[in-house]
């Protein structure tokens, strides 16, 4: 089946530690994007690439950084210098040059929580 | 940029009853979509329904329809005979008609309505 993993669903995290977070995809995207969910907030997207070994920072990149070296992953780095990085994280991924109107397929999450 | 807001952070409904969601948008753009996306319990993003701007037509998607006013930026999401396995947060979300480098195919969503089903 194809679709988007995310691991691990749960996370903790000393404060000072960087933490990763995967994503793969085998839909054959081009597009993976990572977004952060807050209580009684929306989605903020964090990165997005749109090609292998480029990608761009979206709306809250302070304290994240990403890697592209594959097509299907999508890693996601939490780094010390995020103030307040206890969220759901989601994966998406999508085709770039399809009829306009082609939705994001969304990973399950991981929850980060730091201790 | 675009923005995206969605005025009713809760709402409820009782089974087999219609309820409205509601959502609007600024921006300059002339081509772009608009998306409804739940989100349930388990937190697993779902697709409700999609529109693009220059359809004239509301899209509609067996009990999921939606009255899409371009002129006032509205896009609101309409649930026929709602269904306990409707409860969820829903958020809507807007993605640019022009693609590029730095725009990408991002979504820009919405704060959320969380919706609630009674038997």
């Amino acid at each position: 089946d194809g679709g988007i993993t995310q691991s691990p669903k749960y996370l903790f995290r000393k404060e000072g530690q960087n933490v990763t977070l995967s994503c793969e995809q085998n839909l054959n995207h081009d597009a993976m994007y990572w977004y952060r969910q807050d209580p009684g907030q929306g989605l903020r997207l964090i990165y997005y690439s749109q090609i292998v070994n480029d990608f761009q920072k979206g709306d809250i990149a302070e304290g994240y950084s990403v890697s592209r070296e594959k097509k299907e992953s999508f890693p996601l780095t939490v780094t010390s210098a995020q103030k307040n990085p206890t969220a759901f994280y989601l994966c998406a991924s999508s085709i770039i040059w399809g009829t306009g109107d082609d939705e994001q397929f969304f990973g399950p999450g991981t929850r980060l929580t730091v201790l | 940029a675009q923005t995206v807001t969605q005025s009713q952070p809760e709402m409820s409904v009782q089974e087999a009853e219609t309820v409205t969601l509601s959502c609007t948008y600024d921006t300059s753009e002339s081509d772009y979509y608009l998306f409804w996306y739940k989100q349930p319990p388990s937190r697993q993003m779902i697709l409700v329904i999609r529109q693009e701007a220059y359809k004239q037509q509301n899209a509609t998607e067996n009990r999921f329809s939606v009255n899409f006013q371009k002129a006032a930026k509205s896009f609101s999401l309409k649930i026929s005979d709602s269904q306990l396995g409707d409860a969820a947060m829903y958020f809507c979300a807007y993605r640019t008609g022009f693609p590029d480098k730095t725009s990408g195919s991002r979504l820009t969503f919405g704060e959320g309505t969380q919706l609630t089903v009674n038997p």
